[in-house]
Parts: structure tokens; C-alpha cells; sequence
């Protein structure tokens, strides 16, 4: 099946500052990227939509400020977590789906962001 | 309102028995389930998915689920359970075009040596 990399899979950053998690479409165009936050023991929620060449769509709930959401490429989505604070230490996954992913949406390994 | 229950929080099997996870969906248009499973730390991988057709569908590592329309329920079973596949297990349900994905709030499968 087609390949998303996520990268890092784990961050430890300082209140205040920003981060960057990247998600990649090794073998396919990924016209539309989907970005998730998992909260301990809780489900999937999704955070936003994004499509290539697009601004990102946010669900309800969602500081579009905060969580920078960039799609620029077909290969590449980036999610800036800006100033970043201990509540907003989660499970972050992006997933992809496009040209040549067929029916489904691909997920990333994950990043385990801790803000101290 | 969209919507995916699973109302198994944790269960645990003894390696070997049978395992049924309950889904059950709320869904406007036709639905696209899928069965995801993570591991600790870990993204989430496709066991199966049900667009349309025959309403059991078989998945990777053995697993397969039936679509119920009449119970909106989309039920993942493995005849017999491997102490590999201790994990978190969802259920989601996509939008035609997969624009969104609703997720359950998944299972937790223990297995018992």
C-alpha cells in the first residue's frame, strides 16, 4: 500500500515555543491530508482538512492561530503547534489520500509531542 | 449526526479464543467502514474496509467484519486470537470522496497467555 512518513515521532519542546511535524506521501500525490489529535485513551480527533494548494479547513473547536496547517506540495503537509503550552502535549497523526492511494486514507506513524 | 460507538472500552481473550469488537455507526449518506488497529506508540494500520457489495468483508492477519444495514453495525471478528494482535482496535467511518473520517473511540484487546 502507499507510504506516509511522519517525522519526528517523538518531540519534547519548551512552553512558548513553536514545533513543526511534518507529513509525507512517499509514493503517491496526496491531494487531500487529514491531521488528528489523540488524546490519552480517547479516539481520534480529526483537528483538519487540507488540500493541496488550499487553506486548511478546521473542525469546530480548533484555534486555526495555534495549529498552523501548510499543504504546499502534493508530497508535503506541516502542522506548526505556535507557542506551544503542556496542554497541547498529545499523540498527533496525519493521514493522506489522493492520486494513486486508491480507496483509502493512509496514515503516519505519529508524533508524541511533550511540552514542558 | 455522525457518529461511531464502540461500547467495548477494554476486553481481554485468552490467546487462541474467538474475538468479536463491536461497532455500531450513525451515518447520514452510505457509509465507508473501516477497522484500523494501533500499536503503542504507534500510527494506525487498515485491517479491512466495506464500500459496498458482499456485506463480509475479510481483512489482513485473519480478521473480518459484516456490515449489518438493519443494525448499523459493522462488527470485527477473528476466529481465533494471537497474543500479536493485543492492541487498540477502531472503527471509522469515511464520507464518500473520504473528506472525513469519524472514529469510535476504540478498544483495547488484551490477550491472555
Amino acid at each position: 500500500g502507499a507510504v506516509v512518513s511522519q517525522h519526528p515521532s517523538r518531540v519534547i519542546c519548551k512552553s512558548g515555543t513553536s514545533v513543526k511535524i511534518e507529513c509525507r506521501s512517499l509514493d503517491f500525490q496526496a491531494t487531500t491530508m487529514f491531521w488528528y489529535r489523540q488524546f490519552p485513551k480517547k479516539s481520534l480527533m480529526l483537528m483538519a482538512t487540507s488540500n493541496e494548494g488550499s487553506k486548511a479547513t478546521y473542525e469546530q473547536g480548533v484555534e486555526k492561530d495555534k495549529f498552523l496547517i501548510n499543504h504546499a506540495s502534493l508530497t508535503l503537509s506541516t502542522l506548526t503547534v505556535t507557542s506551544a503550552h503542556p496542554e497541547d502535549s498529545s499523540f498527533y497523526i496525519c493521514s493522506a489520500t489522493g492520486l494513486g492511494a486508491g480507496t483509502e486514507a493512509f496514515f503516519g506513524q505519529g508524533t508524541r509531542l511533550t511540552v514542558v | 449526526a455522525q457518529s461511531v460507538t464502540q461500547p467495548d472500552i477494554h476486553i481481554t481473550v485468552s490467546e487462541g479464543a474467538s474475538l468479536e469488537l463491536r461497532c455500531n455507526y450513525s451515518y447520514g449518506a452510505t457509509p465507508y467502514l473501516f477497522w484500523y488497529v494501533q500499536s503503542p506508540g504507534q500510527g494506525l494500520q487498515l485491517l479491512l474496509k466495506y464500500f459496498s457489495g458482499d456485506t463480509l468483508v475479510q481483512g489482513i492477519k485473519g480478521f473480518e467484519a459484516e456490515f449489518k444495514r438493519s443494525q448499523s453495525s459493522f462488527n470485527l471478528r477473528k476466529p481465533s486470537v494471537h497474543w500479536s494482535d493485543a492492541a487498540e482496535y477502531f472503527c471509522a467511518v469515511g464520507a464518500h470522496g473520504f473528506n472525513k473520517f469519524y472514529f469510535g473511540s476504540g478498544t483495547k484487546l488484551n490477550v491472555k497467555p
